[in-house]
Order: structure tokens, then C-alpha cells, then sequence
């Protein structure tokens, strides 16, 4: 089944522990975005990537990592996370832009910092 | 940066009426608009999207216009049923030079009640 996995799913964690959440999909896609969403503000990209070892920044990448060391995965890290960042996190990967294909979403990762 | 304008914030219709969703972008740069649906506690999903070179697009019960020159877009869902209610979200996307940024609004809570 074609599909954008994301775990853990739930995380409360405390301020300056770093974390990773993992994203992985399984369509070959090229392009693969991190969201946040928090009420009132929508969807805001984080940052993303056109393909392997090329990342860029999305609208908020302040506090935030990304790697893309192969294809089909796409980790968010937060170095040192603060309560700010307590949003609803969501993957998502398309072949490429969204000129081309579809975005497909992940399940989402409700992140809370303490 | 592309900033997108989305009203109304909340939307009530009765069964069977018509809704309207309206979406303005900054950036003439933007050339791909699509509308995500997102169900309590689901992912956003794609219902349509349109290209800066078509006007409108119809699916169904659903309809997007684009007006380039005043940098607004829209979507009609004609024949509302209850299981339209959800929070609704365009976006507007700048892509080019092996960049893609989507932007999205702050999104419509539609509510059709039976």
C-alpha cells in the first residue's frame, strides 16, 4: 500500500531533549515537506526537499533540522526543543512539486514540549 | 515570502445550500492553487487543485476559479451534505528553478448542518 509513515504518532517530551521524528514513504517521491499546524494559523511548511542531500527552508525553519540522506525517508530534528513548538507535526511527499503530483500526507505526530 | 489570505474563518450552511471558500495570494510568482479538505482528527487530503493557466475546474459537486489577474481563487461545493463538514485549506505554490513552496491559508471550518 502506498503510503507516508511518521512515528512516534504522540510525544510529550521536556524542554532541550533532543528529538527526532521520522518520516518515510514508500511511492519513490522526489519531494517530501515538513508541516505545523497550529489552531488559528494553518498549515505552515517547515522545510523540504527535492531529492536526496538537498533540503530547503519552508516559511518557519527556525529551531528545526532536516536531513535527506536517502529517498524515502525525511527525519524532523529538534536540536533543543521549547514549548513553542508544541504543534501537530505532518509529513508529506509528492513525486515532485505540487505542479506535478499530488502532495500525500503523513498520519501526523502531535508533539508536546513541557 | 508568498502570503495567502483565506475567509471566511467559519462557514455554516444547510443541507443542499451552496458554500463558498475564498483565497487570495500575493506572489504572481504562484502558479499551482490547490484545496485540501482535512476531517477532525485526519489528515489534509486533496479534493482539487487548478493550474495558473485554466480558469476553472469542476469534480463532481466541487468547483475551483482562478482569477490571475486579481490573485484570488475559489471553491463552490454545490449541494452541501454532512459529510462536507470539515476544515477546509487552499494554497497557493511558487515553484520554479528547482524550488517548490506551497503556502497555505489559515483554513475554513464548514459546518452543513442536516
Amino acid at each position: 500500500e502506498a503510503q507516508v509513515t511518521q512515528n512516534p504518532r504522540y510525544l510529550i517530551t521536556v524542554t532541550g531533549k533532543k528529538l527526532t521524528v521520522t518520516c518515510s514513504q514508500n511511492m519513490n517521491h522526489e519531494y517530501m515537506s515538513w508541516y505545523r499546524q497550529d489552531p488559528g494559523l494553518g498549515l505552515r511548511q517547515i522545510y523540504y526537499s527535492m531529492n536526496v542531500e538537498v533540503t530547503d527552508k519552508g516559511d518557519v525553519p527556525e529551531g528545526y533540522k532536516v536531513s535527506r540522506k536517502e529517498k524515502r525517508n525525511f527525519p524532523l530534528i529538534l536540536e533543543s526543543p521549547s514549548p513553542n513548538q508544541t504543534s501537530l507535526y505532518f509529513c508529506a511527499s509528492s513525486f515532485f512539486g505540487g505542479m506535478t503530483d499530488t502532495q500525500y500526507f503523513g498520519p501526523g505526530t502531535r508533539l508536546t514540549v513541557l | 515570502g508568498e502570503n495567502v489570505e483565506q475567509h471566511p474563518s467559519t462557514l455554516s450552511v444547510q443541507e443542499g445550500d451552496s458554500a463558498v471558500i475564498k483565497c487570495t495570494y500575493s506572489d504572481s510568482a504562484s502558479n499551482y492553487f490547490p484545496w485540501y479538505k482535512q476531517e477532525l482528527g485526519k489528515r489534509p487530503q486533496l479534493i482539487i487543485d487548478i493550474r495558473s493557466n485554466v480558469g476553472e475546474k469542476k469534480d463532481q459537486r466541487i468547483a475551483v476559479t482562478l482569477n490571475k489577474t486579481a490573485k484570488h481563487f475559489s471553491l463552490h461545493i454545490t449541494e452541501t451534505q454532512p459529510e462536507d463538514s470539515a476544515v477546509y485549506f487552499c494554497a497557493a505554490e511558487v515553484s520554479g528553478a528547482g524550488s517548490y513552496q506551497l503556502t497555505f491559508g489559515k483554513g475554513t471550518k464548514l459546518s452543513v448542518i442536516p
